[in-house]
């Protein structure tokens, strides 16, 4: 039972336009959501994440917005570079025990020179 | 600080045969976990450890085996090696207060493959 869902497995978006991210959760426990980067034979890379307690938080070109009563959040790059190009998973824990991360099944983005 | 990392890269097994994939942090972390991701999918627990000496089960341990004698290493085993283990396996660490709360560092990750 996919718990957390990332429902576009690809995203091509030019050079300079903004790319949105979509993830989508069933589990009304999770309070913290993370986004994290991975390149091609490499670990995944934390790049943002949010608490339940907002539902904005922005890093420099990265924001993530989460709409609770929706169960969504969607990150957004801006400016998109070629540099971004990569696998985005989605990420959501409970802030209790051991905080184990339930990952989505990630999203292609390719940023298009 | 290496970070997170993981032996050896790339391996073939044979169906039946046991192995242990390595994994050590430098970053003096309580948390350590052990992810496998398949093709298209997300990367799914197979076991986690709060501690040395204290280990629990994932979404999906069956077939594996850990155990945390220091609070730097987490090696995974495979007992009996299946097809269905063929996957990329990743190692994380997490620290009590990181810079962004639950925030878990990766290793590069392990590719096996079980013929």
């Amino acid at each position: 039972d996919q718990q957390v869902k990332q429902n576009s497995p690809s995203l091509s978006v030019q050079e300079g336009r903004i790319s949105i991210l979509n993830c989508d959760y069933t589990n009304s426990m999770f309070d913290y959501f993370l986004w994290y980067k991975k390149y091609p034979a490499e670990g995944p890379t934390f790049l943002i994440s949010i608490s339940s307690i907002k539902d904005k938080n922005e890093d420099g070109r990265f924001t993530v917005f989460l709409n609770k009563s929706a169960k969504h959040l969607s990150l957004h790059i801006v400016p998109s570079q070629p540099g971004d190009s990569a696998v985005y998973f989605c990420a959501a824990s409970e802030q209790t025990g051991a905080n184990n991360l339930f990952f989505g099944t990630g999203t292609r983005l390719t940023v298009i020179p | 600080n290496a970070g997170v990392t993981q032996t050896p890269k790339f391996r073939i097994l044979k169906i039946g045969q046991s192995m242990t994939l390595q994994c050590t942090q430098d970053m003096n972390h309580n948390y350590m976990y052990w992810y496998r991701q398949d093709p298209g999918m997300g990367l799914k627990l197979i076991y986690y450890s709060v501690g040395a000496g204290i280990t629990d089960k994932g979404e999906v341990p069956n077939g594996y085996n850990v155990s945390r004698s220091t609070t730097e290493d987490f090696p995974l085993r495979l007992e009996l090696a299946a097809p269905s283990q063929t996957s990329v396996y990743f190692c994380a660490s997490k620290g009590l207060a990181g810079n962004s709360y639950n925030e878990q560092f990766f290793g590069p990750g392990t590719r096996l493959t079980v013929l």
